[in-house]
């Protein structure tokens, strides 16, 4: 099994609507949470980041983590066709260090 | 542009030959990151540099893998005696430490084709 399991989709939702994306994970010592996102032949862009639990907000995208339950979110609102790409979870034991990630979902947003 | 740079960005080869790729991570970077992704999954971590130094490698980087930083520059990732099951996308990255939560920059990556 691995350490950090991720909804692997696809998503597909039209244009305006709420997303969320989720993960998993089993390794109690992940204390630093992160979304990346990809797109097509590139590589993975950081888009928010949280340090343990609690909820993080950065205009139409919203964070949260509860560790209790080993369980992460990622709420896209309003969302747009740009916001079309695979989402990527990412955790660490550490503040700098290897990541560990999960496999990602790829969400399409149709006009 | 000053993001995080590899090279070449494609790669085939012919099974048993070797290759070399090259990363120019941002400038005053102190770390970089070698990850190899395949279709459908996430980066999985190969190793990672602080300025010259190796501090940590996976166990999936086996005796055909070599990595080196040799001026905390630029790095070379090698993989010898290519297998097809080394067909990825290879992703570097590079942070820098003591600034805050470290964020980790990731250049468009060399995809790998053994044939």
């Amino acid at each position: 099994q691995k350490e950090v399991e991720q909804d692997p989709g696809p998503l597909s939702v039209p244009e305006g609507a709420i997303v969320s994306l989720n993960c998993t994970y089993s390794n109690s010592a992940f204390q630093y949470f992160m979304w990346y996102r990809q797109y097509s032949r590139k590589g993975p862009e950081l888009l928010m980041y949280t340090y343990s639990s609690g909820n993080k907000e950065d205009g139409r995208f919203t964070a949260q983590v509860d560790k209790s339950s080993k369980y992460i979110s990622l709420f896209i609102r309003d969302s747009q066709p740009s916001d079309s790409a695979t989402y990527l979870c990412a955790m660490r034991v550490t503040n700098a260090g290897k990541s560990t990630f999960g496999d990602g979902t790829t969400l399409t947003v149709k006009p | 542009d000053t993001g995080v740079s590899q090279d070449p960005r494609h790669k085939i080869t012919k099974r048993g030959q070797n290759v070399t790729f090259r990363c120019d991570p941002i400038s005053e970077h102190n770390r970089l990151y070698w990850y190899r992704q395949t279709l459908g999954q996430g980066p999985e971590f190969l190793t990672y540099f602080q300025n010259e130094a190796q501090l940590e490698k996976s166990r999936l980087l086996s005796d055909r893998f070599s990595a080196e930083r040799p001026k905390g520059s630029f790095s070379t990732l090698e993989i010898q005696r290519t297998e097809q099951g080394d067909s990825a996308m290879y992703l570097c990255a590079s942070s820098r430490t003591g600034t805050g939560v470290e964020t980790q920059y990731f250049g468009p990556g060399t995809r790998l084709l053994v044939l």
